[in-house]
């Protein structure tokens, strides 16, 4: 089967980094992705990892090790508007099936 | 300009009645999905077509049926409504060829069944 977890809920001060972890147990693997969502909207493309190690995007950045099925979104210089729910989800299968996990929670406060 | 538009934004509806949810894509993309986000904001895929055929079809009751007219839309449709059918309902599409490209979402429709 499938499973993917992240921790449900991460609250963080503006300015500071925050790092989300998300581990994987899957059947097959074409690559890792982060979507970011706001309540009330569709999910969002943040960041894709297939290789092993560091992508770095702005004030994002992802990281995977395939041999550990660990991955972490990093979130630096956090701003109100991060205020949001970030989704990890794999890549399996001929289709692009994505299994998401549960979505970590992130509040960011002054 | 809305790269993947889905209607109605909202449905209401009552227990038992049959209701469709349209989905069009102006990317050019082979791939469309279905996905399922319940109150506990879970995302879960309910089914894929590629270019008009069904490719991915989890195990989701056969009240609902999804219909590909042509490879920009993707429609579904659900029979005799639960209330537990209640939830948000996402359309995504994405490059058949380039498997490993993000899937663009539509804005959802939130259904609830009364």
């Amino acid at each position: 089967g499938q499973n993917i977890d992240q921790p449900t809920e991460m609250t963080a001060t503006e300015g500071a980094i925050v790092q989300i972890n998300c581990t994987y147990q899957t059947s097959g693997f074409n690559g890792l992705f982060w979507y970011q969502q706001h309540a009330g909207e569709a999910p969002t493309f943040l960041s894709y990892n297939v290789l092993d190690g560091l992508e770095e995007k702005g004030r994002f950045s992802s990281f995977l090790s395939r041999s550990k099925g660990y991955s972490y979104l990093l979130l630096k210089e956090l701003q109100m508007k991060d205020s949001a729910s970030y989704l990890c989800a794999v890549s399996t299968g001929g289709g692009n099936k994505l299994t998401f996990g549960t979505g970590t929670q992130l509040k960011v406060e002054l | 300009d809305t790269a993947v538009s889905q209607t109605p934004k909202y449905l209401v509806t009552q227990m038992g009645n049959d209701k469709s949810i349209k989905c069009e894509q102006n990317l050019g993309h082979d791939t469309m999905y279905w996905y399922k986000q319940d109150s506990k904001k879970f995302l879960k895929i309910m089914f894929s077509y590629n270019n008009k055929e069904l490719i991915i079809n989890e195990t989701v009751p056969n009240r609902f049926s999804p219909k590909s007219p042509d490879k920009a839309h993707l429609n579904l449709h659900i029979n005799s409504l639960e209330l537990g059918d209640s939830a948000v309902y996402f359309c995504a599409s994405s490059p058949r060829d380039r498997l490993n490209t993000e899937a663009f979402f539509g804005q959802g429709t939130r259904l609830t069944v009364v």
